[in-house]
């Protein structure tokens, strides 16, 4: 199947720095990449919708000047979390959906942010 | 809007038990339905998933069944192993796009 990686894994950065974590798409095109954060013992929220070519649509209550995006190609999207603090700290994750007619979407193994 | 439940875990089972994760969603319209599984240290893989009204879905001894008059589309298996050990989540999408709303997710741990 289709795979998708980020980078990095995990992070660890000192309060207000800006972290960037990338999401890839490796074996196919994704003119949409989807983030979505996830709190411990708690569901997937989306936080936004990476548009290739286009600004991203953000889901009500996520900053956008917080949390930045960018689809700068066909196969990658960034997230930059700026000025960073201790409650950003979360697992950070990233998908793409594939081409079926079923809505499968292709996930990334995450990203485990911590701000101290 | 679109909202998934499911029970709240985590789920411990001996090997060879019999396995029920309840979940029932609030949606408009028809919306098609999927559980994906996050095995320790991984990225959301997709179980099964089912599209419409009755439909089955199934995977690696899996099964869920799309219930619409009961809104439901709860996961089945009917031994599972120490590798299944995981997290589960039931999830939905509507609207013809490709957005997923997803439950709490839930922790099964499966014992010798």
């Amino acid at each position: 199947g289709a795979v998708v990686s980020q980078h990095p894994s995990r992070v660890i950065c000192k309060s207000g720095t800006s972290v960037k974590i990338e999401c890839r798409s490796l074996d196919f095109q994704a003119t949409t990449m989807f983030w979505y954060r996830q709190f411990p013992k708690k569901s997937l929220m989306l936080m936004a919708t990476s548009n290739e070519g286009s600004k991203a649509t953000y889901e009500q209550g996520v900053e956008k000047d917080k949390f930045l995006i960018n689809h700068a190609s066909l196969t990658l999207s960034t997230l930059t979390v700026t000025s960073a603090h201790p409650e950003d700290s979360s697992f950070y994750i990233c998908s793409a959906p594939g081409h079926g007619s079923y809505n499968e979407q292709f996930f990334g193994p995450g990203t485990r942010l911590t701000v101290l | 809007g679109d909202s998934v439940t499911q029970m709240e875990g985590p789920v411990t089972l001996s090997e060879e038990a019999f396995l029920t994760i309840n979940c029932t969603y609030t949606a408009t319209g028809y919306p098609s339905l999927f559980w994906y599984v996050q095995y320790p240290g991984e990225g959301l893989q997709l179980l099964l998933k089912a599209t419409k009204a009755d439909d089955k879905g199934s995977n690696k001894g899996f099964e869920a069944t799309y219930r619409k008059e009961t809104t439901s589309f709860h996961l089945e298996k009917g031994s599972v192993q120490v590798s299944d050990s995981a997290v589960y989540f039931c999830a939905l999408s509507s609207g013809g796009g490709n957005k997923l709303t997803f439950g709490t997710g839930t922790q099964l741990k499966v014992e010798l």
